[in-house]
């Protein structure tokens, strides 16, 4: 159980272009989707908290017209980079927490590679 | 501001060695502290997890240490395996935070 999927697993779009990144609560049910941004050889940056039928809460230095964030769902959060550039390029990895449970716990998607050319 | 951090970068083990991975924090807040697990290319996984009113957990091959008074969390891992290679990451939580954040990161290697 417990299982978060991405889609795509991998994406190399060209400057200028959008990319739509899925991430889906295949089992359970999430009121709360986080979406990391990771560069090489560095830890997880938290960019947004998504919330389900609400608008999502950025972090401080995350452009929030540039990082479309949708939640439209109990199971699924999209994030859109807009007029993608090459300093894009970075794993990106959603986590979702399960509606169901009390506490912390966060199920990590496997991360969708992007490059930006 | 507030943050998790690590105090090695590195760390390299022989193949059934034991293995400590250390981390401090200093957001006083937190309440909940985890370790993950990252192979290259892939997702976090997590391995095991600690709350504040507790000092140790142990899992499988696995033992977690916390000292709020020093505000140090610690990763043991017993009989260290080639496969036990990867990034591990601590990550700390606060009550009132709705989010987890995440320390630096260690790279452990075994050497068979």
């Amino acid at each position: 159980g417990a299982v978060v999927s991405q889609h795509p697993s991998w994406v190399i779009c060209k400057s200028g272009t959008s990319v739509k990144i899925e991430c889906r609560s295949l089992d359970f049910q999430a009121t709360t989707m986080f979406w990391y941004r990771q560069f090489p050889k560095q830890s997880l940056m938290l960019m947004a908290t998504s919330n389900e039928g609400s608008k999502a809460t950025y972090e401080q230095g995350v452009e929030k017209d540039k990082f479309l964030i949708n939640h439209a769902s109990l199971t699924l959060s999209t994030l859109t980079v807009t007029s993608a550039h090459p300093e894009d390029s970075s794993f990106y990895i959603c986590s979702a927490r399960d509606v169901g449970l009390a506490g912390y716990e966060q199920y990590f998607g496997p991360g969708t590679r992007l490059t930006v050319t | 501001g507030e943050s998790v951090g690590l105090h090695l970068p590195t760390l390299s083990v022989q193949e059934g060695d034991n293995s400590i991975i250390n981390c401090a924090y200093s957001n006083s807040a937190s309440d909940y502290f985890i370790w993950y697990k990252q192979e290259s290319g892939k997702g976090p996984q997590f391995i095991i997890d600690i709350r504040s009113n507790m000092d140790k957990r142990q899992g499988q091959r696995v033992t977690v240490l916390l000292n709020k008074t020093v505000k140090h969390l610690s990763l043991q891992i017993a009989a260290t395996q080639p496969g036990d290679s990867a990034v591990y990451f601590c990550a700390e939580n606060a009550y009132n935070n709705n989010d987890m954040r995440f320390g630096a990161g260690t790279r452990l290697t075994v050497k068979p």
